[in-house]
């Protein structure tokens, strides 16, 4: 067990809709990371967040966006979704960049 | 901008083999950082090591061990006696100082044959 919880665990939905994914991160860590695994992608950085503040931006669509509140779970708000978006989402929370990642057991999102 | 390649896309071995996984980075940074991760069937990401710049030792742990040369900037891990549990997707990272993204490699594909 990472100490990173995810959920949901499995999301269907079809192409159009908007989803929230959630993240909890493991207890004292101040970053989260969001990921994006597809099949043709690999593994994308998406954004980083630590201690509520944006810290990088990886290869994030316009139509995704997410935050750090002040518990310092973290959302990923996923809009207009197309097939493409189909994907496995990790979370992972950390601390500096000399610092491991853990890792949640992703979302699974599947676009009808 | 930092890069991570993982040329070999999947490998096959039979039970009990040796087998390395190779890994080559590319940083402008003096300071950076390394990690081994890895993804079995189930799905989840499992950190295994990590090894920043200014520590080139070579680490063992059981049958893993890793070797850092800076020189050719690779990574590599090697898998003694390899078992079917061995079986995954093993991803090369790199993170360069503060608090910056880490990139991935492709990952490797390891399947180990009974």
């Amino acid at each position: 067990d990472s100490g990173v919880t995810q959920t949901p665990k499995h999301l269907i939905t079809a192409t159009g809709q908007r989803v929230t994914l959630r993240c909890s991160p493991r207890s004292g860590d101040l970053s989260v990371y969001w990921y994006q695994q597809s099949l043709d992608q690999g593994l994308q950085f998406l954004i980083q967040y630590y201690n509520g503040e944006e810290r990088a931006k990886g290869n994030i669509l316009e139509r995704f966006s997410a935050q750090q509140f002040p518990d310092l779970h973290s959302e990923l708000n996923l809009s207009s979704l197309e097939l493409g978006d189909s994907a496995l989402y990790f979370c992972a929370s950390g601390g500096y960049s000399n610092q491991p990642q853990h890792f949640g057991d992703g979302t699974r999102l599947s676009i009808l | 901008a930092q890069k991570v390649t993982q040329a070999q896309t999947e490998i096959s071995v039979v039970e009990k083999e040796d087998v390395t996984l190779d890994c080559v980075y590319e940083t402008r940074d003096t300071t950076y950082y390394l990690f081994w991760y890895k993804q079995p069937p189930s799905g989840e990401l499992v950190f295994l090591i990590r090894r920043n710049s200014f520590d080139e030792q070579n680490e063992i742990s059981g049958r893993y061990s890793w070797n850092f040369q800076k020189s050719t900037s690779s990574f590599n891990f090697t898998i003694t006696a390899s078992q079917v549990v061995d079986s995954a997707v093993y991803f090369c990272a790199l993170s360069e100082a503060g608090y910056q993204k880490v990139t991935f490699g492709t990952g490797t594909k390891l399947q180990v044959i009974p």
